[in-house]
């Protein structure tokens, strides 16, 4: 099936850091989505990609859509303890019925004080 | 508003008993879908329905695993007989048609000895 090589599989940095994540495919996705998880729950989407090229914000944290449409990136600016967590891409593969996303691996997010 | 909504958040059971985890989607939302979360294995999609019916099972992993949908705000995932390799994370994830969001339960833990 598809599959979404997500970098790097962990990161430690201090409060305060910027953090950036990416995601590729070797196929083109139709949209991306971005989730963070934290232990004990569910996957929380952070922000959905509609378009190549698309910048799109959320308070800290912004994510772009590849313009081949095989990648997209996750930023997080002024990191702080509360990012802490488990940050998933995941995206919706051309051709593929609707609904059916592929998760990346995940990327495990440790912020130092 | 109620998101999506997972029982039990946690299950011990012996290899060979029958487990049942059960969600109840967010109101209105037509899709609904059963993925596994495994360190293995990550996050992969069992099943998903679109109107309280099964549009792709490919992701369930034997004949043990069934899933149903009886009505809109209900749905089952059953394991019987259970086997130790069964333990993971399973979580619910209800979506709108037309948007490729979907929003995630608590989780179930399952623990099979």
């Amino acid at each position: 099936g598809q599959q979404l090589n997500q970098s790097p599989q962990s990161m430690f940095i201090q409060e305060g850091e910027d953090v950036s994540m990416n995601c590729t495919s070797s196929s083109i996705f139709n949209t991306w989505l971005w989730y963070k998880q934290e232990p004990g729950e569910g996957p929380v989407l952070l922000i959905a990609l509609y378009k190549a090229g698309e910048l799109t914000s959320n308070g800290r944290l912004t994510a772009q859509f590849g313009i081949t449409r095989k990648d997209s990136f996750l930023n997080i600016s002024a990191s702080i303890p509360s990012d802490v967590g488990i940050y998933f891409c995941a995206g919706q593969p051309g051709g593929t019925s609707y609904g059916k996303l592929t998760f990346g691996q995940g990327t495990i997010l440790t912020v130092h004080p | 508003d109620a998101g999506v909504i997972q029982s039990p958040r946690h299950e011990v059971t012996e290899m060979g008993q029958e487990v049942t985890l059960r969600c109840k989607p967010i109101s209105g939302h037509d899709y609904l879908f059963w993925y596994r979360q495994t360190m293995m294995r990550g996050l992969e999609l069992l099943i998903y329905f679109n109107n309280n019916v099964p549009i792709d099972d490919s992701g369930m992993p034997e004949d043990r695993f069934s899933a149903k949908m009886p009505n809109a705000s209900f749905s089952t995932l059953k394991i019987q007989p259970s086997e130790p390799r069964d333990s993971a994370v399973y979580f619910c994830a209800s979506s709108l048609r037309g948007s490729y969001e979907q929003f995630f339960g608590p989780g179930t833990r399952l623990t099979v000895l």
